[in-house]
């Protein structure tokens, strides 16, 4: 079974550029979510997602950052415009169940913003 | 809200070691516990859980105690080795609008010499 798939690894772009992540959940994962971990810090969820459908979108930062998960697929996270606080690390991870709080993680986008 | 506080690393330690990196806890109602384990390059991956007060999780000779008292989920092993050299998150779950995010620790690097 293949794991949990993110693309780029990483990106470097300017201030005010636009980047879009993607990640591939593990297939039959209807729930998949984001997660940001600045320098250093906390592992920050950003949403979460069933199926196609933001069950809860409470940790995104503002309206620059926009998740999609078009067809209960694979999902893409978009910065637009990009700023200097946006660098980190964008973890995705999906589970089959959300009642247990186990879930599988991708191995992170490294996004740097110069 | 829920936090989680683990020590702060880097922890090195020579090869046959005993480790403890300290974790404790804030959460209303029962969380689950767990810790996670991210090697270079990969994704975070499980590798223990406590469910309830007083359990034990253990996995490839790491063990951690759900310590409802003392609201703690310390992680041990008794004899560290280099390919164990890695970041360890602690983290809760607990439920939330319907459904279990994870809260994180800011990850303990392990840092193991021959």
């Amino acid at each position: 079974e293949a794991g949990v798939t993110q693309f780029p690894s990483h990106s470097v772009i300017e201030k005010g550029q636009t980047v879009t992540l993607r990640c591939d959940p593990i297939s039959g994962h209807d729930n998949l979510y984001w997660y940001r971990r600045v320098m250093g810090k906390e592992i920050k969820f950003l949403l979460h997602f069933v199926k196609e459908s933001k069950q809860d979108e409470s940790g995104m930062p503002n309206n620059r950052f926009l998740a999609e998960r078009t067809g209960g697929t694979y999902s893409t996270l978009k910065v637009q415009p990009a700023e200097l606080e946006d660098s980190g690390v964008y973890f995705c991870a999906s589970s089959r169940n959300i009642d247990t709080g186990e879930q599988f993680f991708g191995p992170g986008t490294r996004l740097t913003v110069l | 809200g829920n936090s989680v506080t683990q020590m702060e690393g880097p922890v090195t330690l020579s090869e046959e070691a005993f480790l403890t990196i300290n974790c404790t806890y804030t959460a209303t109602g029962y969380p689950s516990l767990f810790w996670y384990v991210q090697y270079p390059g990969e994704g975070l991956q499980l590798l223990l859980k406590a469910t309830k007060a007083d359990d034990k999780g253990s996995n490839k000779g790491f063990e951690a105690t759900y310590r409802k008292e003392t609201t703690s989920f310390h992680l041990e092993k008794g004899s560290v080795q280099v390919s164990d050299s890695a970041v360890y998150f602690c983290a809760l779950s607990a439920l939330s609008g319907g459904s279990y995010i994870p809260t994180f620790g800011r990850g303990t690097s392990l840092i193991v010499h021959p």
